[in-house]
């Protein structure tokens, strides 16, 4: 089976914008979820997606969001990006049984 | 709410010496375990798992780990590294909820020099 994808694989954004990225499981899975890792803070739980419904979030600002669709396929959106969302996101997707999770190569996103 | 604690941020070591990266966590609930690594620029790998059963779980590159819920404690261990080794490993746990939600330690970097 084909791993988690996640694209672009590097973004430069300048502060105020906004930025998508997008993750797709690994065929079969329904579960999507989405973490952040900088430095400073490690690994930290954003949302997960389930059947096209947020399952779970973690403590994150409102500029975070996210939607899943029928195929699965998952997307994370941050608006009003500020220096400090600078950061490598991964997605991980899981099957039903949510007992693992495999992860995508993950989007190295650069706030200016 | 869970935490995990990985007790070492950086741990140099021989080629061909053991190895042993500490993992403590703690949590009201049962949980599950895990051991990931990550390569640079690379995302998460899975090592190894503990759900139920034996508390010594064998995983992937010739790790180990062991459960031990009176010390809550679930150390990763080989008996002999390689250079390839080199990578940063993260401990996390998951609750039973059913949520694939996982918290994270914050990474115990394991440099093997030869």
């Amino acid at each position: 089976k084909a791993g988690v994808t996640q694209t672009p694989r590097y973004l430069i954004k300048t502060r105020g914008q906004q930025v998508t990225l997008s993750c797709s499981p690994i065929s079969g899975h329904r579960s999507v979820s989405w973490y952040q890792q900088t430095p400073g803070q490690g690994l930290q739980f954003l949302f997960e997606y389930f059947s096209e419904t947020q399952r779970n979030k973690g403590n994150f600002p409102g500029r975070f969001s996210g939607r899943q669709f029928s195929n699965s396929r998952s997307e994370m959106n941050v608006s009003t990006l500020e220096l400090g969302d600078s950061a490598l996101y991964l997605c991980a997707s899981s099957d039903d049984r949510a007992y693992e999770q495999y992860f995508g190569p993950g989007t190295r996103l650069t706030v200016t | 709410a869970q935490s995990v604690t990985q007790l070492d941020s950086q741990v140099p070591v021989f080629e061909e010496a053991p190895v042993e990266l500490r993992c403590n966590y703690s949590s009201s609930v049962s949980v599950y375990l895990f051991w990931y690594v990550q390569y640079p620029n690379q995302g998460l790998q899975l090592l190894l798992k503990y759900l139920s059963g034996s508390t010594l779980v064998k995983g992937i590159n010739g790790f180990e780990a062991e459960f031990n819920k009176s010390q809550t404690s679930f150390h990763l261990r080989k008996p002999s590294v390689h250079i390839s080794d080199t990578a940063e490993y993260f401990c996390a746990v998951s609750d039973y909820s059913g949520y694939s939600t996982l918290t994270f330690g914050k990474g115990t970097m394991l440099l093997v020099s030869p």
